[in-house]
């Protein structure tokens, strides 16, 4: 099946500076998501991406759907201590007559004191 | 609009015994997902439901795992026996339409002794 690729694992950043984090796979996707789950709760929905090259803005969040269809990026400028969490990706794909999507490990942001 | 519910938050068992969880998704939303997340993981699809209907359950372990989705609401899910491994968060989420936008509920964190 399908395997999702996504680094950093995990990234320690100082207050105020930028964040990037990226996802790859071995085949194309028709849709590419990006979720934040704090401790203890749910991951949450951030931005969906359903077109190829297309760029979405959410805030201070940015994230792209490579052109290949086989990538996605999410970078969030000027990090505040409220975005300390895990971020995964999802890919979604059409299986067995199904929409399903396919996640990634997730990248853990800490910023540090 | 209420958010998918989900209880009890917090079950801690003992191997060989049996566990419930439930799960109230968002009105109005016809499919509803169950997934398993181990710690440091991205969720993994248990099952999902069109309405009252099985749409995939593939990954469930059926020898110990069941799920029901009665009158296409809410949604019970069943470990019997538990094993050590079953160890987890259990998540509850729902979508409308477009399946990549689900809307996940705070989780149940199962630990088993």
């Amino acid at each position: 099946g399908q395997q999702l690729n996504q680094s950093p694992q995990s990234m320690f950043i100082q207050e105020g500076e930028d964040v990037s984090m990226n996802c790859t796979s071995s085949s194309i996707f028709n849709t590419w998501l990006w979720y934040k789950q704090d401790p203890g709760e749910g991951p949450v929905l951030l931005i969906a991406l359903y077109k190829a090259g297309e760029l979405t803005s959410n805030g201070r969040l940015t994230a792209q759907f490579g052109i290949t269809r086989k990538d996605s990026f999410l970078n969030i400028s000027a990090s505040i201590p409220s975005d300390v969490g895990i971020y995964f990706c999802a890919g979604q794909e059409f299986m067995d007559s199904n929409y399903q999507l396919i996640w990634g490990a997730g990248t853990k942001l800490i910023i540090k004191p | 609009e209420a958010g998918v519910a989900q209880s009890p938050r917090y079950k801690i068992i003992e191997k060989r015994q049996s566990v419930a969880f439930w799960c109230n998704p968002i009105s109005g939303h016809a499919t509803l997902y169950w997934y398993q997340q181990i710690l440091g993981q991205g969720p993994k699809l248990l099952i999902q439901f069109q309405n009252n209907g099985v749409v995939d359950d593939s990954q469930l372990p059926k020898d110990r795992f069941s799920a029901e989705r009665l009158k296409g609401v809410d949604s019970t899910l069943k470990i019997q026996p538990a094993k050590l491994e079953d160890s987890a968060v259990y998540l509850c989420a729902s979508s409308h339409g477009r399946a990549g936008e689900q809307y996940f509920g705070p989780g149940t964190r199962l630990t088993v002794t």
